[in-house]
């Protein structure tokens, strides 16, 4: 059963647009929810995450939003460029109890120059 | 900070042969490190948690006797595919778990390919 789910699959859009990204979940003990981006070849990096007790968090151009009542949360990159192209993955796990990431199934992003 | 290194990068090896990965967190101490196998364009898999100074914990479906891990310091797990097959080709990724922020660093991932 998949812990978390992940949508839409790919994604193409031009050089300065706003991607988004969207996760939901079941487990409501989650209370950790990373970003994850993943270039060919090479393993995932940490992007952005947040925890439920914030609606938004923001590091440059990525921005998390969070709707803790929906059970999702979403990624978005603001005025994107090529080399943000790679697949992005959203996890969530349950703090200090040492439990494993739950993954989404990843979204492709392409963004043509 | 929080880098995580894997050695080797990729390899290759034949049928019956044993190969083993390394999985270090340079710069802070991992209870618990992680290892996945993913398949092109799919997500992460989870193969076993591993926990320093215990036994490895195997997802369902994992053969615990062919997929041997060995955490045996805070900064330090192996995983060993023993009697590897061609089915066994993959990329191995391991991640380690920085304790006091529930943070998880991956490290660069193995290909192995095993002819």
């Amino acid at each position: 059963q998949q812990q978390v789910k992940q949508s839409p699959q790919s994604l193409i859009v031009q050089k300065g647009g706003i991607p988004i990204i969207n996760c939901a979940y079941e487990n409501t003990a989650f209370d950790y929810f990373p970003w994850y981006q993943q270039f060919p070849g090479k393993g995932p990096a940490l992007l952005i995450a947040i925890r439920p007790d914030v609606s938004e968090k923001k590091e440059g151009r990525f921005t998390i939003s969070f709707n803790k009542s929906a059970k999702q949360f979403s990624l978005h990159i603001m005025d994107s460029q090529p080399g943000d192209s790679a697949t992005y993955f959203c996890a969530a796990s349950k703090s200090y109890t040492g439990n494993q990431f739950y993954f989404g199934t990843g979204t492709s992003l392409t963004v043509i120059p | 900070g929080a880098v995580v290194s894997q050695h080797p990068s990729w390899v290759i090896c034949k049928s019956g042969t044993s190969v083993k990965i390394e999985c270090r967190s340079l710069d802070f101490q991992a209870t618990t490190m992680f290892w996945y196998r993913q398949f092109p364009k799919q997500s992460l898999m989870l193969m076993a948690t591993s926990n320093e100074g215990s036994k490895a914990t195997y997802e369902q479906g994992v053969e615990k006797d062919k997929f041997l891990i060995n955490h045996a310091s805070l900064t330090l797990s192996t995983l060993t595919v023993t009697s590897a097959h061609p089915e066994d080709s993959s990329f191995y990724i391991c991640s380690a778990r920085r304790d006091i922020r529930n943070e998880q660093y991956f490290g660069p991932g193995t290909r192995l390919t095993v002819t």
